[in-house]
Order: structure tokens, then sequence, then C-alpha cells
């Protein structure tokens, strides 16, 4: 069965930092694109970020280009998404994802993982 | 930024209706277009992709259609089970963007 699982959320204060972690299971992690796409409490979906299945390319939302970083170890099947000077408008759930068509970013979403809960808060 | 605009932003409807929802896009995208279903608290599940292609194992009630910047989605017969909020979606440019999502009630 596919499956993303994400974990590494929680609260943290106005310019802290967190990871995010996504480990994937169930197909061949390496050969495909994975994103990065957050909702914020009672709102839509927000695409973050994305990087090719070798991790070579990466691609940014504008409202997080320079403070947050994605990147994946295919031999841990695991994305990740490291994240700077956090704001309070990054308070959201954040949600792994993967792309559909194949090693290179389509930006399409056909398997989500669960969320992890992120909060912004003093 | 390619914006998608999805009409209405909510419906009630009973058992056994039509439901349509709409989804324009702000430039032509082709039929670079899918369509999610989020139940309350979970993630998002993808239903059609490119425009009118359903998903594997769901239900052949749900459908769409459209090219360039139209689209349509439809439940050709409401279910109690489909209840959710409804999202398009782009992926013709970066960054793929969402329409704002139409919530879906029974009546």
């Amino acid at each position: 069965e596919v499956q993303l699982l994400e974990s590494g959320g929680g609260l943290v204060q106005p310019g802290g930092s967190l990871r995010l972690s996504c480990a994937a299971s169930g197909f061949t992690f390496s050969s495909y694109a994975m994103s990065w796409v957050r909702q914020a409490p009672g709102k839509g979906l927000e695409w973050v970020s994305a990087i090719s299945g070798s991790g070579g390319s990466t691609y940014y939302a504008d409202s997080v280009k320079g403070r947050f970083t994605i990147s994946r170890d295919n031999s841990k099947n695991t994305l990740y998404l490291q994240m700077n000077s956090l704001r309070a408008e990054d308070t959201a759930v954040y949600y792994c994802a993967k792309d559909p068509g194949g090693s290179y970013y389509v930006g399409a979403f056909d398997i989500w993982g669960q969320g992890t809960m992120v909060t912004v808060s003093s | 930024d390619i914006q998608m605009t999805q009409s209405p932003s909510s419906l009630s409807a009973s058992v056994g209706d039509r439901v349509t929802i709409t989804c324009q896009a702000s430039q032509d995208i082709s039929n670079y277009l899918n369509w999610y279903q989020q139940k309350p608290g979970k993630a998002p599940k993808l239903l059609i992709y490119d425009a009118s292609n359903l998903e594997t194992g769901v239900p052949s009630r749900f459908s769409g259609s459209g090219s360039g910047t139209d689209f349509t989605f439809t439940i050709s017969s409401l279910q109690p089970e489909d209840i959710a909020t409804y999202y398009c979606q782009q992926y013709d440019n970066l960054p793929p963007t969402f329409g704002q999502g139409t919530k879906v009630e029974i009546k």
C-alpha cells in the first residue's frame, strides 16, 4: 500500500525553526517528485514546495522562498522540509504529497499524507 | 500566478441530486486540472485528473469536463458520504494553485 507519514510538527515561537519529515512506503520513492502543501486553519490549500525525484531540482512558493528548504534522502525514503524564520502566517497543517508525473515535477498530487500541524505562536 | 475561481463556495443538496461545481482559470491551462475531495479532518483525495479522467477506485458518479479556462465537476447522484469540500487545482504553470473550495452539504 502506498503511504506517506508526516512528522515533526508542533508549537514554535515566531522566528523559530522546525523540520518536518515525510516517510514514504509502497512505491519507488526516488522515481517520483514530491511536494509539500499546507492548509491554514479553516482555509484552503496552498502549495509550498516541490523537489524532483533525484533531488536536483527544487521549487518554492514566493511566500516561503529564502526561509524554507526542501530536501530528500532517497536511501531512507524520506522527504524533509526545513522551516526557518517562522511567522504566525505559517501556522497550518502541512501535507506531503506524491507527484504522479514521475521523477520530474509536474505539479499534481495523487497521494497525500495525513498531515502534521505547525503552530507558530508566542 | 494563475487564479482559480470556483463557484459556488458552498451548496446544499438532497441525496440523489445532481451537483455541479464550476472552476474558472485566469488563463488557458489546457486540461492541466485536477479535482480533489477533502472530508473534515482528513487529507485531500484525488478524484479527477487531467480535467476528465477518473482516478482508479473513485465511484463513477463523479465526473469532470472542460478545457482551456472553464471546467465543471459533477456528482451525478449525491450520496451522504460525498459530504466534503471539493477543490480544483491547476498544474499548467508554477506555482500550482487551488480554487478556494466548494463545501457540499446535505439538505
